[in-house]
């Protein structure tokens, strides 16, 4: 049983351009979180989803991140016009179920690096 | 608010020997749950254990353990029989319970070395 794949796995950006990470979830898990890192810290939440539905996205920047999980193909996580600040780790997450004891599973992340 | 705090930023211990580290947690739910990770230099995450706040006894799993003490709010992982592959960043985690979000809210980490 795969565990959760992301790719890519360094991606480097100019300012000003997109970057696009990709986050496909472990066989039969339905619900994907993603989560940030920045250099020396500890992983800050961004947005949680399900199929087609956003159910959480109270830690994305309000402007040039958007997050979306189709019903067919991975979740992808989009960054418009990157900015230096965004160089940072980008991790996804799964889970089969919201609510109980169902741990998240992270992928192994993509290391973005905004020159 | 949710908060996590991990108040050790590092730690040594001797190969072969236990070590415990530290993590608080602060919250109004009487439904949650605990997790640790660790996070070697490669930069993955590895789930670890988990505690459920409804939990009575202690979590286990392999040399790893949880010391969960609810009246205290504190859940400290306790790892005995170090070996030289467990030196990494480790984090203490939390996830509301009962609500619609599941979202994690992660500690600053410890970051663990062990020598030979």
């Amino acid at each position: 049983n795969a565990g959760v794949m992301q790719n890519p796995r360094h991606l480097v950006r100019r300012r000003g351009q997109e970057a696009r990470l990709r986050c496909s979830p472990m066989k039969g898990h339905s619900h994907v979180y993603w989560y940030r890192q920045l250099p020396e810290e500890g992983l800050k939440f961004m947005v949680y989803l399900q199929k087609e539905n956003i159910i959480d996205e109270s830690g994305m920047p309000k402007e040039r991140f958007s997050a979306e999980f189709p019903k067919e193909g991975p979740s992808i996580l989009r960054i418009q016009q990157v900015v230096r600040g965004d160089s940072a780790a980008y991790f996804c997450a799964s889970s089969p179920l919201s609510q109980g004891t169902d741990t998240q599973y992270f992928g192994p992340g993509t290391r973005l690096t905004v020159l | 608010a949710q908060k996590i705090t991990q108040t050790q930023p590092g730690m040594f211990v001797q190969e072969k020997e236990a070590v415990t580290l530290d993590c608080t947690y602060d919250t109004s739910d009487q439904s949650y749950g605990l997790f640790w990770y660790k996070q070697p230099s490669s930069g993955e995450m590895i789930f670890l254990i988990y505690q459920g706040s409804y939990d009575e006894q202690n979590a286990t799993e392999g040399r790893y353990s949880l010391n969960f003490q609810k009246a205290r709010k504190s859940a400290n992982l306790v790892i005995s029989a170090s070996q030289l592959g467990d030196s990494a960043m480790y984090f203490c985690a939390m996830r509301e319970g009962g609500g619609a979000t599941n979202k994690l809210i992660f500690g600053t980490g410890t970051l663990l070395a062990v020598q030979p």
